[in-house]
């Protein structure tokens, strides 16, 4: 899977926009750009995934460069429960069934809002 | 419809035992995949099972091992426990649609601490 880099760490104040970046320059034009997030004492979740264009739904949005070589999770304005650690990792959809039940977890970018 | 569910949550042993650790996915996914999650290498694929076979595997020794049953429970295995396999487990199903970019349900975990 191609490599993708996050900050370490972010922080926010509740209520306020937060822009979550990834940058993914090795990235193919197969690979799906996908978000999972792990709150405390729990497993990761799904937030958002794209391809080439920015998508919405109502967790967040994504905003994919048009060189897809980097891209933004966008939390439109973060509550306490958003803080958790964010995972930007890349799936290709050329690799075949057999990568379908694997993800590759980078370090991800430990998110904290402030109240 | 029901979430993941992994069973122990919390388990202590001692070097050298084996644990077997259990899976239940959500119903109607016949993919179960396994990740070990620790402080220092982060979150990390153990294997994939798809319809009762191993369809993936990460780089772990042949100690871990797993199965699933054709109702998609799956269990993990760690012979001879060592101090360094204390970890929090996570399970994950996924509904195979063909597609790379499903996204993936994992559980709460289970804490192994070898002592």
């Amino acid at each position: 899977d191609a490599k993708t880099t996050q900050p370490n760490s972010m922080e926010s104040n509740e209520e306020e926009p937060v822009h979550l970046p990834c940058n993914h320059s090795t990235i193919s034009g197969t690979d799906y750009i996908h978000w999972y997030r792990q709150l405390p004492s729990q497993g990761p979740e799904y937030v958002i995934h794209g391809l080439t264009s920015n998508v919405n739904n109502r967790m967040a949005s994504l905003a994919i460069a048009e060189d897809r070589k980097s891209s933004t999770l966008i939390l439109h304005r973060a509550t306490l429960r958003d803080a958790a650690v964010y995972y930007c990792i890349l799936r290709d959809s050329n690799a075949g069934g057999t990568s379908y039940g694997k993800l590759t977890f980078g370090q991800g970018t430990i998110l904290t809002v402030h109240p | 419809k029901a979430g993941v569910t992994q069973t122990p949550r919390y388990l202590i042993k001692t070097r050298g035992q084996q644990v077997t650790l259990s899976c239940s996915p959500i119903s109607g996914h016949r993919s179960v995949s396994w990740y070990q999650q620790t402080p220092g290498q982060g979150l990390q694929f153990l294997f994939e099972y798809f319809s009762e076979t191993q369809r993936n595997k990460g780089n772990f020794p042949g100690r871990f091992s797993g199965r699933q049953f054709s109702n998609s429970r799956s269990e993990m295995n760690v012979s001879t426990l060592e101090l360094g396999d204390s970890a929090l487990y996570l399970c994950a199903s996924l509904y195979d649609a063909g597609v790379a970019h499903n996204e993936q349900f994992f559980g709460p975990g289970t804490r192994l601490t070898v002592l």
